[in-house]
């Protein structure tokens, strides 16, 4: 089946420095990428909609300068926190659509947790 | 604006109890639903889905949802729950009209043995 690697697993960073996250698509093409991010015991909120070859869409309230969103291939999109506070602490996940149109089609990285400090 | 409620937060029920939880979608055009489960320190995995036919979906591990169109609604239900279905479970939903795929709040399972 298909299989979304998501890298790191877990990061910790001080405060002001970046941090880039990874997500892959193993074994299929992903034209378009999301990433979401979820605090602790709360639901998935999607923050950008990632297409390969174009600008990233942002949700409201996401800053993309911030939140930098790179989907340079068809297997690879890369979400960068800029200048990490510690509000910035969570747990982020990507999830790439194997089929334009066809959302049967989202496989979930295993998320990456990042702390602040 | 596309949304989703799931209306329980915190489910906790004893081994063999039936279970169900509340979703209900707001949303536009084609709506595609979903449930998927988190169970602690995993990732998310899909129990089940529905496009279109048959409104009773059947999933993995004896879980099932129904989709009423009427009240907008997709819950998520189990006759008989075990310890191991432990978990947070979350409702989503894609649009047609957006290509966005969104969940709702959660909900916390707590199956006691």
């Amino acid at each position: 089946g298909a299989v979304v690697s998501q890298h790191p697993s877990w990061v910790i960073c001080k405060s002001g420095t970046s941090v880039k996250i990874e997500c892959r698509s193993l074994d299929f093409q992903a034209t378009t990428m999301f990433w979401y991010r979820q605090f602790p015991k709360q639901s998935l909120m999607l923050m950008a909609t990632s297409n390969e070859g174009s600008k990233a869409t942002y949700e409201q309230g996401v800053e993309k300068d911030k939140f930098l969103i790179n989907h340079a291939s068809l297997t690879l999109s890369t979400l960068t926190v800029t200048s990490a506070h510690p509000e910035d602490s969570s747990f982020y996940i990507c999830s790439a659509h194997q089929s334009p149109g066809q959302p049967s089609g989202y496989t979930f990285g295993s998320g990456t947790r990042l702390t602040v400090v | 604006a596309q949304s989703v409620s799931q209306h329980n937060h915190h489910v906790i029920l004893s081994e063999a109890a039936s279970l169900e939880l509340g979703c209900n979608y707001s949303y536009g055009g084609t709506v595609n639903l979903f449930w998927y489960v988190q169970y602690p320190g995993q990732h998310l995995q899909l129990l089940l889905k529905y496009f279109s036919g048959d409104p009773l979906v059947k999933g993995i591990k004896g879980f099932e949802a129904e989709f009423i169109k009427s009240k907008f609604s997709f819950n998520l239900r189990k006759p008989s729950v075990q310890w191991s279905d432990t978990a947070e479970y979350f409702c989503a939903a894609h649009s047609s009209n957006t290509g966005k795929l969104i969940f709702g709040q959660g909900t916390t399972l707590q199956v006691k043995p």
